[in-house]
């Protein structure tokens, strides 16, 4: 399997500041990668998909890039309603879909 | 606008199965593939694995051999069927839809808590 790793696990900033977070995967998955948002007791919603492309609805605040195995989430200008934890997901054809163990953004 | 719903029992007795069932309404259950994943309290997503209206089925190797996901695309579910639950299968459980075999996750379910317990 595709192991996932993210950096940092926790980032205290403040409103709008410039927030990156870093996804890793342990072999190349090309551009095949998503990010979502969790906020506590609700579901994942897509962000970005394949690394950079930005999902519907989605502020432009948000972007992705990256390819092979070193991917970037940036948020231009951190909202209050951007405080939650961020995944990645890698859905490579030749291995399960895996999570990396997610970024909390907490207010500093 | 689609919208994913789980439904089933929020216990299960260790060393029994557990069932969920995904509604899925405002879209078409067709060409579409449709998952499952978890999430233990406090931790990470763990994709257990998906199916397509065709009834094609892929699953996560780590679960692969107790689940087993259906499809019945005349009411627009699926399900879940997963064996022999410890505590480690205590999580809250998702539907997902995914645009394509190989795929990120556009719409969710709510989730539902599912705890193993005696």
């Amino acid at each position: 399997d595709i192991q996932m790793t993210q950096s940092p696990s926790t980032l205290s900033a403040s409103v709008g500041d410039r927030v990156t977070i870093t996804c890793r995967a342990s072999q190349t998955i090309s551009s095949w990668l998503a990010w979502y948002q969790q906020k506590p007791g609700k579901a994942p919603k897509l962000l970005i998909y394949r690394a950079s492309s930005l999902e519907s609805g989605v502020p432009s605040r948000f972007s992705g890039s990256g390819s092979g195995t070193e991917f970037t989430l940036t948020i231009s200008s951190l909202q209050p309603d951007d405080f939650a934890t961020y995944y990645c997901q890698q859905y490579n054809s030749y291995s399960p879909f895996t999570f990396g163990p997610g970024t909390k953004v907490d207010i500093k | 606008q689609v919208q994913l719903q789980e439904s089933g029992p929020g216990l299960a007795k260790p060393s029994e199965t557990l069932s969920l069932t995904c509604n899925v309404s405002g879209g078409s259950i067709r060409n579409y593939y449709w998952s499952w994943v978890r999430q233990p309290p406090g931790k990470g997503l763990e994709w257990i694995g998906y199916i397509h209206y065709s009834g094609y089925t892929s699953y996560n190797p780590s679960l692969k051999s107790r689940v087993t996901i259906s499809i019945d695309s005349s009411k627009s579910l699926f399900s879940l069927n997963l064996t022999s639950v410890t505590a480690a299968d205590t999580a809250v459980y998702y539907c997902a839809r995914g645009p394509a075999q190989h795929t990120f996750f556009d719409y969710w379910g709510q989730g539902t808590l599912v705890t193993v317990s005696s």
